[in-house]
């Protein structure tokens, strides 16, 4: 079973700083993806990465994956409250998903 | 587009009562569902793998006989947690996806709380 670290696994920042978080395995992930989880709701998707060396932006977070593939990192700039929520990466193949413990983001006013 | 909706979203129940979730695919059919489970403060734990129309797949260490899962229907499938026990307290997940290796699509989850 592959596993999936995070770190941080908590991180409190004030608004305006920014944060990278990351997600590293024991092997080659074939894809994967970062989720926003807010208490008492579901995981939301945010980018799917698939190709080593692939960077995406999404407004104000930058997915790196890395050349080999076995590890990830989400950089927030310039963070805001409303950030705040557990980030979660997982890896998605062969119909098999399993998720990272989950860094725990709190971005204060 | 590709709306989960899971019910009920909390429910309190006495020890030894079973209870039902029902995770439903409102826009799309899911040939594949997955289903959750998340402690305070900690990551999803995946249960099991429904598919529809055959046996649940379990995770090792997950009884499937204590956690009923039906996949009748390529909108619906359900979770029983039965003969429940305050250790089944927690906030169950559904995901479901279209097709092999298509993107997940996250229910909004229950709260268990047993008493």
């Amino acid at each position: 079973t592959q596993l999936l670290e995070q770190s941080p696994q908590f991180l409190s920042i004030q608004e305006g700083e920014n944060l990278t978080v990351y997600c590293n395995s024991s092997s080659v992930f074939s894809s994967l993806q970062w989720y926003r989880q807010e208490p008492g709701e579901g995981p939301v998707l945010l980018v799917t990465v698939v190709t080593g060396g692939e960077v995406k932006k999404l407004k104000r977070l930058t997915f790196q994956f890395g050349d080999a593939r076995k590890d990830s990192s989400l950089h927030i700039t310039a963070a805001q409250p409303g950030d705040t929520g557990l980030y979660l990466c997982a890896e998605y193949n062969n119909n098999d998903m399993r998720f990272g413990a989950g860094t725990r983001l709190t971005v204060k006013p | 587009g590709a709306v989960v909706s899971q019910h009920p979203s909390w429910v309190i129940c006495k020890s030894g009562t079973s209870v039902k979730i029902e995770c439903r695919s409102l826009d799309f059919q899911a040939t594949t569902m997955f289903w959750y489970r998340q402690f305070p403060k900690q990551s999803l734990m995946l249960m099991a793998t429904s598919n529809e129309g055959s046996k649940a797949t379990y995770e090792q260490g997950v009884e499937k006989d204590k956690f009923l899962i039906n996949h009748a229907s390529l909108t619906l499938s359900t979770l029983t947690v039965t003969s429940a026990h305050p250790e089944d307290s927690s906030f169950y997940i559904c995901s479901a996806q279209t097709g092999y290796n298509s993107p997940l699509h996250f229910g909004n989850g229950t709260r268990l709380t047993v008493t």
